[in-house]
């Protein structure tokens, strides 16, 4: 098993560019998990999901939008990227809310 | 609302030195507490939890016990290796929201041979 998988690892967007970072999981994983850790700071949830077709938002969702059309994948998509959303962004999924397994992080920085 | 708060690393120690990585915490009820850990490169994975007062998390020879009446949770190890360096992560499941963990900033521990 691969476990959760996140591509790319690292990424530059200049002000106002767009992209998708992508997660997949090949634990058949309900719950699904998007965050984003600044440094020196803790995780901050932006979206999850409980399962196809069902998502919603974090504590930080604005500039970030998501879908889950699929068990597997749970891609986030940045739209008209800024500086503030320079930051490292982790993947997770669960069977249950509690023990999380993460994927290894994309680093994005946006100039 | 809901808050995590972990001491400030880096921690450096030697190899067989005694760890205490310190997280307390701050919540209405009674939150499930976790520690997980981020080794070079990698995801977090699940170091160990505490589901109620006055239980004790253990795995890989850290352990840690859930005190309500000090509201902490800190981890400690008796004899760490150069292994064990990594970023640790305290966090607590917010029981008002069955989704959300909330996080401490993590700490950095270096293990010197």
């Amino acid at each position: 098993n691969a476990g959760v998988t996140q591509t790319p690892k690292f990424r530059i967007l200049k002000i106002g560019q767009s992209m998708t970072l992508q997660c997949t999981q090949d634990m058949n994983h309900n719950y699904m998990y998007w965050y984003r850790q600044d440094p020196g700071m803790g995780l901050k949830l932006i979206y999850y999901s409980v399962g196809a077709g069902i998502t919603d938002k974090g504590e930080v969702p604005n500039g970030y939008n998501v879908s889950r059309s699929t068990t597997e994948d749970f891609p986030l998509r940045l739209e008209l990227a800024a500086p503030s959303q320079t930051s490292v962004y982790f993947c997770a999924s669960s069977y249950s809310p509690e023990s999380l397994y993460f994927g290894p992080g994309t680093r994005l920085t946006v100039l | 609302g809901d808050s995590v708060t972990q001491m400030e690393g880096p921690v450096t120690l030697s190899e067989e030195a005694f760890l205490t990585i310190n997280c307390t915490y701050t919540a209405t009820g009674y939150p499930s507490l976790f520690w997980y850990v981020q080794y070079p490169g990698e995801g977090l994975q699940l170091l160990l939890k505490a589901t109620k007062a006055d239980d004790k998390g253990s795995n890989k020879g850290f352990e840690a016990t859930y005190r309500k009446e000090t509201t902490s949770f800190h981890l400690e190890k008796g004899s760490v290796q150069v292994s064990d360096s990594a970023v640790y992560f305290c966090a607590l499941r917010d029981m008002d929201s069955n989704y959300q963990l909330i996080w401490g900033a993590g700490t950095k521990l270096i293990i010197k041979p």
